[in-house]
């Protein structure tokens, strides 16, 4: 099992330029969930979606903020165009669909700084 | 609406001393309780889980949690602590109706002092 994969593991760019996460879920899992942790406001979900269909996008922040998944093997969280505030750890989490509630499994995430 | 608080935000504990992390949460209907470990530059990481059955679960790492109903607490224990359990811990709560969605406290910093 290789668990969540992130990439990259870090990202610093510039204000106004745009910026894309990627996340490899566990092979088998129909849940995949995006994250976003800061200081002042900790965790936070994002966007979560089931067997790749969004099901609840309200935590997205803004219109600049948009999240895919394209195949049961891949998703990106995109943010364009990046602002300061924006500067974060983004975790991606996934978890299987057969019996309610199992534990989501986490990335190591990617820590983002907006210059 | 489904809510967590971890009314610390930090926890001090000699190492070889009990420790308790403490969560309460507010749901409808039949709460599911999550306890999760974040170190340093890392996801969090799966501890244990209270779905039903035994109000005591015990989890990885020699962590144990107390479901209490009518308190509606679910606190995080551990006999004997290490240096190494220092780290953030999470609380999280979901239900029967709220889907494959988790609500997650705002973490208590735990510190084990040598």
């Amino acid at each position: 099992d290789a668990g969540v994969i992130q990439s990259p593991r870090h990202e610093v760019t510039e204000m106004g330029q745009e910026v894309t996460l990627r996340c490899k879920p566990i092979s088998g899992h129909d849940y995949l969930f995006w994250y976003r942790q800061t200081m002042m406001r900790g965790l936070e979900l994002l966007i979560y979606f089931n067997n790749n269909v969004p099901i609840d996008d309200s935590g997205m922040p803004e219109d600049r903020f948009s999240a895919k998944m394209p195949n049961a093997s891949f998703s990106t969280l995109k943010i364009q165009p990046s602002e300061p505030r924006d500067s974060a750890v983004y975790f991606c989490a996934s978890s299987p669909g057969q019996g309610r509630n199992q534990p989501q499994h986490f990335g190591d995430g990617t820590r983002l700084s907006i210059l | 609406a489904q809510s967590v608080a971890q009314p610390e935000d930090q926890v001090n504990v000699a190492e070889g001393n009990p420790l308790t992390v403490k969560c309460t949460y507010s749901v409808s209907g039949n709460p599911y309780l999550f306890w999760y470990v974040q170190y340093p530059n890392r996801g969090l990481q799966f501890l244990l889980k209270y779905i039903t059955g035994d109000n005591l679960v015990k989890g990885s790492y020699g962590f144990e949690a107390e479901f209490n109903k009518s308190q509606t607490s679910f606190h995080l224990k551990k006999p004997s602590a290490l240096v190494s359990d220092s780290a953030l811990y999470f609380c999280a709560v979901s239900a029967d109706n709220y889907g494959q969605n988790f609500v997650f406290g705002p973490g208590t910093r735990l510190s084990v002092l040598p």
